[in-house]
């Protein structure tokens, strides 16, 4: 079964500063892919990024970019220049076919 | 666009009762899937629909039914209901299995 383990259940960062964000998981699958979620305290879930296995390169949008290490099993987010509209709890997602393997989710504070 | 829409927001039931919780997909999505979040915890997949299948099933109760309307929206029923079915209930919609999931603003189910 696939797991996604994020070891970070809170981190901090000051504005306009960088922070990345760790997600680990297992699979025996070569075929997936892979997403990140924020969720702010309003607990709308908000697609922040979405990466396919197959490809080796690294998903961007905007501020927001990834590591993928698919040998590794790894699929960290950077968030560049922080706001603090970014303060949210960020889940990694682990996705095969249709249903998602979700992480415990990290809780990102915003320092002004 | 309109984005995915979930009705009602809040709903209150006493214990045993039953619930109805509505989806609206996004215009030309053909994939629904369904998520129970409890308080502080991940999301859980519960089920999913592409083209008014059920396409994937996860831990959702035999108390629990969802279908896919020849519209393309979905109803979860969920009946003889349980506090510890209290939580926050998202409808994501997609063109497809592996692509970008959108989720609604949930239903927040409180049973008392």
């Amino acid at each position: 079964a696939q797991t996604v383990t994020q070891s970070q259940p809170e981190m901090s960062v000051q504005e306009a500063e960088t922070v990345t964000l760790s997600c680990t998981y297992d699979t025996s699958e070569s075929d997936y892919y892979l997403f990140w979620y924020k969720q702010p305290p309003s607990r709308q879930m908000i697609l922040v990024i979405r990466q396919e296995a197959y490809k080796q390169q690294n998903a961007t949008e905007n501020r927001f970019s990834v590591n993928f290490q698919k040998a590794a099993k790894s699929f960290s987010l950077k968030i560049s220049d922080s706001q603090l509209g970014d303060a949210a709890m960020y889940f990694c997602a682990y996705g095969s076919n249709y249903q998602l393997i979700w992480g415990a989710g990290t809780k990102l504070i915003i320092k002004p | 666009a309109a984005g995915v829409i979930q009705s009602p927001r809040h709903l209150i039931k006493e214990k045993r009762e039953t619930a109805t919780l509505k989806c609206y997909p996004i215009s030309r999505h053909d994939t629904v899937y369904w998520y129970q979040q409890g308080p502080g915890q991940d999301p859980q997949f519960l089920i999913s629909f592409y083209e008014k299948m059920q396409s994937d099933k996860g831990s959702i109760p035999d108390r629990f039914s969802a279908q896919q309307f020849s519209d393309y929206h979905s109803e979860l029923n969920m009946s003889s209901l349980e506090l510890g079915d209290s939580a926050l209930y998202f409808c994501a919609s997609s063109t497809g299995s592996r692509e970008k999931l959108f989720f609604g603003s949930g239903t927040q189910l409180s049973v008392l």
